[in-house]
């Protein structure tokens, strides 16, 4: 199984901050990585797939990057309701596996 | 509107079954796999299974291969997740979840199963 890893795993961040959390896989996924979004309580909600492709809706402060096994999430400037955890996923093969999670919280 | 319903949870004792079901409105479910993906309480994402478009091919993760069984009926426009031989390590909210371009494009609101005696 391909093993995703994420850091930093918990960050405190102020509104305005520019916030990057990187993914890595334990093995090469070429751009089978999206990244999600979940809210206490709340069910996740895609924000980037392909890696880079920004998901319908979606605020133009997110971007994704990177391929193979090196990825990153990029809050260009963070708002009041992006805290949440973020986890990456990778799909190149079965079975996919999810990131551990950033939780991303208010300094 | 995309909506995905998902039903069947409840509190269960080692060893038990449930059923969990998915009902899909506002696309064409017969088009997109689907998966099950469960979150224990306090913890992470963690894929469970998938299923193709007509069903024919299914895939599972190691934890729950050989207890679980997802299924569809696209007539219905319904997802199944059988869940036999439950654990304790079972208890979880469990989502339904589509793939379009990738996977988690729409998810349900969850189900809560908890197994325990």
């Amino acid at each position: 199984d391909i093993q995703m890893t994420q850091s930093p795993s918990a960050m405190s961040a102020s509104v305005g901050d520019r916030v990057t959390i990187t993914c890595r896989a334990s093995q090469g996924i070429s751009n089978y990585l999206a990244w999600f979004q979940q809210k206490p309580g709340k069910v996740p909600k895609r924000l980037i797939y392909a890696a880079s492709s920004l998901q319908s809706g979606v605020p133009s402060r997110f971007s994704g990057s990177g391929s193979g096994t090196e990825f990153t999430l990029t809050i260009s400037s963070l708002q009041p309701e992006d805290f949440a955890t973020y986890y990456c996923l990778q799909h190149n093969s079965y079975p996919p596996t999810f990131g551990p999670g950033t939780k991303v919280d208010i300094k | 509107e995309v909506q995905l319903v998902e039903s069947g949870g409840g509190l269960v004792q080692p060893g038990g079954s449930l059923r969990l079901s998915c009902a899909a409105s506002g696309f064409n479910f017969n088009s997109y796999w689907m998966h099950w993906v469960r979150q224990a309480p306090g913890k992470g994402l963690v894929w469970v299974s998938r299923i193709n478009s007509d069903g024919s091919t299914t895939t599972y993760a190691d934890s729950v291969k050989g207890r679980f069984t997802i299924s569809r009926d696209n007539a219905k426009n319904t997802l199944y997740l059988e869940m036999n031989s439950l654990r304790a390590e079972d208890t979880a909210v469990y989502y339904c979840a589509s793939q379009g371009l990738a996977p988690g494009d729409y998810w349900g609101q969850g189900t809560l199963v908890t197994v325990s005696s």
